[in-house]
This record gives C-alpha cells, structure tokens and sequence, in this order.
C-alpha cells in the first residue's frame, strides 16, 4: 500500500549551517509531492512542492529533490535559522489525487 | 496565519461520549479536508466534504461522521470515543476539490479518558 516515511526523526543544526530532510515513498504512481512545516500549537504550513516530472524545485532559502529511480525526496535549507525550528512532514497525493498521505515527520532543532 | 479557525482549542472527553469539533473554511473555499494527528506522526487523512457532500473518506470507520454547511464551514461527529481518538483533529480549506493547496487550521486537542 501507499506509505511515506523518513530516515530521521529528529535533526539538529547549527545555526546558519544548511539543514537536509530526507523522506522516502513507496508509491511509485505518485505525481505530486509537498513538504509542509509544523510548529507547536499550529497546523501544518506549506513550504514547497514537486511534481514528478521535476527533479529539482528551488524557493526562498528552500530546495526540494525528488529522485523517482529510487523514490526518494528531500528537503533542503540553506541558512538555517532559529525560526526553521519545527516539525517536517513530507506528503504525497495518493492515486485517486484527492487526499494526501503524510509521512510521520522530522523534528529540526536549530542550534545556536 | 491561514483564515481557516478550529474550535474548539482542548477538549477532554471520556471514553464512549460523542464529540462535535467545528471548522470554518478560509474565505471562498468549499472543500474542506479533515485529518487526524496522533502525537508524533503525520496527519491522517479522516474525510473530505465539498459544496456539502462527502467526497472521499479514508480507513476511518462509521463513527467518525461529518457535515458541511452552505457556508461550507464543516463538523467533524465522533460516537463512541476511545481511548486512541485522543489526537490533534485539523481541518483544511481549498478551492473546487483540488488539495494541491490547502490551508490547515491550527487544530482541535481531543483528550479521551
């Protein structure tokens, strides 16, 4: 069945290094991908997203890899700042593209 | 900050009571999409309502039931609460079916004793 998971489940950065989250899918029918953001007391905030005929995505301080040989995803940020601290999930639409199907997240500690 | 609200904050229930968490969609959005998220993972996906009609449901069973209005704010009804229903319930608004961008809302805390 459809699953998303990730390597980690927590990362700790210095501040100012760059920070890469790594997330692996099972489903290879899958077309369209999302890293979202979590912090405390909040629901979760889109970052950036991919579809499945890009390999690479770039945003403000953020990049996103998706390497379908392998069905793998990652998640890169540059400059990492106090204010990345959060929770990140990677998401996957699922075949019927109506819902998504999240993995269970990484927990990103910036380090002064 | 996303203009989809929750309420309420925190509830505490007890095992076999019925709860009514209530969502209002971001303005001009008619789907919303219910998730579940227990402590430490990622959301599961409950259902989805839109223009007031169910429109996918994951492996949630019948007691988790829903609502949407014409003003398409949404009720998420859960019978017969258990022990593992205790999770954070979130909402999220998108415009006409497509979830591609949803906004979640910050979430109910259900506690079940």
């Amino acid at each position: 069945g459809e699953s998303v998971g990730l390597h980690l489940p927590t990362l700790s950065v210095q501040e100012g290094d760059n920070s890469i989250i790594n997330c692996a899918y099972s489903n290879s029918a899958s077309d369209y991908f999302i890293w979202y953001k979590q912090e405390s007391g909040k629901g979760p905030q889109f970052i950036i997203d991919i579809r499945s005929n890009m390999d690479k995505r770039q945003g403000q301080r953020v990049t996103v890899l998706l390497n379908k040989t392998v069905k793998h995803l990652s998640l890169q940020i540059a400059a990492t700042q106090p204010g990345d601290s959060a929770v990140y999930f990677c998401a996957e639409k699922d075949n019927y593209g109506q819902n998504f199907v999240f993995g269970p997240g990484t927990r990103l500690s910036v380090l002064p | 900050e996303t203009g989809v609200t929750q309420s309420p904050t925190h509830l505490i229930k007890t095992r076999g009571q019925q709860v009514t968490l209530r969502c209002s969609s971001q303005s001009g959005h008619n789907t919303v999409s219910w998730y579940q998220q227990a402590l430490g993972q990622g959301p599961q996906f409950i259902f989805q309502y839109y223009r007031e009609e169910e429109n996918g449901r994951g492996n949630f069973p019948p007691r988790f039931s829903g609502l949407q209005f014409p003003n398409y704010s949404s009720e998420l009804n859960v019978n017969a609460l258990e022990l593992d229903d205790s999770a954070l319930y979130l909402c999220a608004s998108s415009e006409e079916l497509t979830t591609d961008t949803q906004y979640f809302g910050p979430g109910t805390r259900l506690t079940v004793l």
